[in-house]
C-alpha cells in the first residue's frame, strides 16, 4: 500500500526554464493539496485539487505556477520560467475526502534547485 | 502578526528529558490542531491531532490545547535520540477545505 508518490526527488534548473513536479496520491484518494517550504520556514500552502477540478488556489503565486489533477495520472505542479526564489522543496499531500481536518498524509517532497 | 506562531529554537536536550514545544495563533477560526514530526530531507508525518481544547495522550506524547489562550503545546516524555527532528504545528479552520497552517517549525536534537 504505497503512501503519497512525489517525483522527481530532486531538480534542478536554469533560471528560465520550466520545472514539473508530479504527485499520485495514495490509492483511493481523489484530493490532493501541494504545500511549498522554503529554507527556515514552515510549509505554505499552494492549491488544493480534486480530480480534474481547482478547488482552492488562494495560496499560488498569481503567475508562472498551475496546477492541474487530471481524471487519469498524476497532480502536476508546473512552474514556468523558473527564478532563484523557486528553490524550495514541493510537497503533495492526499486525502479521501475534502474533510479532512485531522491531516493528511504527506509525500516526500521534491526538491528544486534553480541555478 | 503571522496566523501561527512557534517558538524558535533550536532546542538540545538530554536523553530522557521532557520536552515542551509551544505554539500561539490568532486566527479564533481555528479548530483543528496537529503536530507533524519531519526528519530531515523527508516529508512531514502527522503525529497527533486534536479537536478543540484539551488533552490528548499518545504513548510518550501529550498535546494540549487552549483555545481561550489561543496556545497549544506538545509535550514529550523521556525523549529519545530517534525524537531529534523538526516539529511543525499546523491547524486549520472548519469548512476551510482541510487547508492547514503551519508554524515554522522547532528543530529537536535529544543528545545520547
Amino acid at each position: 500500500n504505497a503512501g503519497v508518490m512525489q517525483n522527481p526527488r530532486h531538480l534542478v534548473r536554469r533560471r528560465g526554464q520550466e520545472a514539473r513536479l508530479r504527485c499520485s496520491p495514495m490509492k483511493g484518494h481523489s484530493h490532493v493539496y501541494w504545500y511549498r517550504q522554503l529554507p527556515e520556514e514552515g510549509l505554505k500552502f499552494m492549491v488544493y485539487l480534486q480530480k480534474e477540478n481547482i478547488i482552492d488556489e488562494s495560496g499560488m503565486p498569481k503567475e508562472r505556477f498551475s496546477a492541474e489533477f487530471p481524471k487519469e495520472g498524476p497532480s502536476i505542479l508546473r512552474i514556468q520560467q523558473v527564478v532563484r526564489g523557486d528553490s524550495a522543496a514541493y510537497f503533495c499531500a492526499s486525502s479521501p475526502s475534502g474533510d479532512t481536518n485531522y491531516g493528511y498524509t504527506f509525500g516526500s517532497g521534491t526538491r528544486l534547485t534553480v541555478v | 502578526q503571522k496566523e501561527v506562531e512557534q517558538d524558535p529554537g533550536p532546542l538540545s536536550v538530554p536523553e530522557g528529558a521532557i520536552v515542551s514545544l509551544n505554539c500561539t495563533y490568532s486566527n479564533s477560526a481555528f479548530q483543528y490542531f496537529m503536530w507533524y514530526r519531519q526528519y530531515s530531507r523527508k516529508g512531514p508525518e502527522l503525529l497527533m491531532y486534536t479537536y478543540s481544547s484539551g488533552n490528548k495522550e499518545d504513548g510518550r506524547f501529550t498535546a494540549q490545547v487552549d483555545k481561550s489562550s489561543k496556545y497549544i503545546s506538545l509535550f514529550i516524555r523521556d525523549s529519545q535520540p530517534s525524537d531529534s527532528a523538526t516539529y511543525l504545528c499546523a491547524m486549520s479552520a472548519a469548512g476551510a477545505n482541510s487547508k492547514l497552517t503551519f508554524g515554522k517549525g522547532i528543530t529537536l536534537s535529544v543528545r545520547p
